[in-house]
């Protein structure tokens, strides 16, 4: 079936210790998206890429980047994750940007826990 | 400012009919989506809407009135299994989508 996989499911990290979440898909999708969520709170959108265009929401924290070497794969490196970066990690696609109508297919989702 | 707002919870009865509410604010509008969310999984597409009026999708519809910036989810037959969280979100003039933070649906037997 055709899908978005996120790897790993759940992560645990250090205070301070880069942490690299990946996400793949298997659906020709030229929109991809990461997204943060905390319990009870929105889906908080962090970039978008349109293809190898890089889209930066202008909140996004300097601490998290982001690479999407091909159409399949996405990466979100967080450089030195802080306590309060400690939440749900979404990825998800979306054929072209520029039409209304098009779902968001998500993936599972990396929960990630800070120590 | 773009802003969405939906109740924080609601509780309903298995078997019954339960209609969650959401209102929207935002620069443009492109349609308005419902997922739903299982706690501690991905959201899931339920329901796009961007004319005004009612879609039917078997046990689920969702109605959509622009004038008012004013959308629901009707859920019908209520299943255990529909616990979950609702969320709502409007896509604005540059097609990216404004989310709420959710309605928790509580069903009990």
């Amino acid at each position: 079936d055709a899908m978005v996989i996120q790897n790993p499911r759940y992560q645990v990290t250090q205070f301070g210790k880069p942490v690299t979440l990946s996400c793949s898909q298997t659906l020709n999708h030229n929109v991809m998206y990461w997204y943060q969520q905390k319990s009870s709170q929105a889906p908080k959108l962090l970039f978008h890429y349109y293809d190898k265009d890089f889209n930066n929401e202008a909140d996004t924290p300097d601490n998290f980047q982001s690479r999407r070497p091909n159409t399949s794969f996405c990466f979100l490196d967080i450089r030195s994750p802080g306590l309060g970066d400690a939440a749900m990690y979404l990825c998800a696609t979306s054929r072209e940007s520029g039409q209304g109508g098009q779902p968001q297919h998500f993936g599972d989702g990396t929960r990630l826990s800070i120590l | 400012g773009q802003n969405i707002d939906q109740p924080t919870e609601m509780t309903a009865t298995e078997g019954a009919i339960v209609q969650i509410n959401c209102t929207y604010q935002t620069s443009g509008f492109n349609g308005l989506f419902w997922y739903q969310q299982h706690a501690g999984e991905a959201p899931t597409f339920l329901s796009y809407n961007v004319l005004d009026g009612l879609e039917e999708k078997g046990r689920f519809s969702s109605f959509l009135s622009r004038s008012k910036g004013y959308s629901y989810l009707l859920l019908k037959e209520l299943q255990m299994k529909d616990s979950a969280s609702y969320l709502c979100a409007a896509m604005d003039s540059n097609y990216q989508l404004i989310w709420g933070a959710g309605t928790k649906l509580i069903i009990k037997p």
